[in-house]
């Protein structure tokens, strides 16, 4: 069954700490991994990663995909407490009934 | 941002009655998808269009029904509203099958 797993599910630092939010998948047909931001609204999207070992950045946050181990990770520098969201990672495959799978997300808390 | 927008933002029903939230946009995009999020689920795929009045099942799509009559517009049904499917809905848009999608705002819908 094709599944992608957020480690961990919350978590709370302070500003300026750096914090790496993991996703394991297993995604048959798999074609490449997104990493959305969910706020108290609709999800925006991060990043595409389709090649291992390629760092996608912007900003503050950068990311980069292991497809041989079938894991990703999202790193947040000198966070903010406009970082404080939902963070998705999501499994983007061929398959017949519609091509995204959800994790169920890492929810990240920032205090000042 | 893309052009995605969706209505009602919020609506409130009762049991048994019928509802339909509709999903518009402006970047004339051929793939819609619409998505139910819940605590504990994450986001999970109700139904997609592939086109004007192509529209395939999602994993949830059960006591749903959709259409697709001009490519901007995209409809979510519910003939008959539960409980079960107080939820948030959302929207999404992407320009080819494997390609990243866009979220819309969200409808939260509560059936009582």
């Amino acid at each position: 069954e094709d599944k992608v797993v957020q480690s961990p599910l919350s978590l709370v630092v302070h500003e300026g700490d750096t914090v790496t939010l993991n996703c394991s998948y297993e995604v048959t047909n798999f074609r490449s991994l997104l990493w959305y931001k969910q706020e108290k609204k609709a999800p925006t999207f991060l990043f595409m990663l389709t090649s291992s070992g390629i760092e996608k950045k912007s900003g503050r946050l950068s990311s980069i995909l292991d497809k041989k181990e079938l894991f990703s990770i999202l790193n947040i520098t000198a966070t903010q407490t406009g970082d404080s969201a939902v963070y998705l990672c999501v499994g983007n495959y061929g398959g017949s009934q519609g091509n995204l799978i959800f994790g169920k997300g890492t929810k990240l808390s920032v205090k000042p | 941002d893309a052009g995605i927008t969706q209505s009602p933002r919020h609506k409130v029903t009762e049991t048994g009655t019928p509802v339909t939230l509709r999903c518009h946009q402006t970047e004339n995009h051929r793939y819609m998808y619409w998505y139910r999020q819940d605590p504990g689920h994450g986001l999970r795929l109700i139904h997609y269009s592939y086109g004007v009045k192509d529209t395939d099942k999602g994993e949830v799509s059960d006591g749903y029904s959709v259409s697709r009559s001009k490519t901007e517009d995209f409809l979510l049904t519910l003939e008959s509203a539960t409980s079960s499917q107080t939820s948030v809905y959302f929207c999404a848009i992407s320009e080819f099958y494997t390609d990243t999608q866009y979220f819309g705002p969200g409808t939260r819908l509560t059936v009582l």
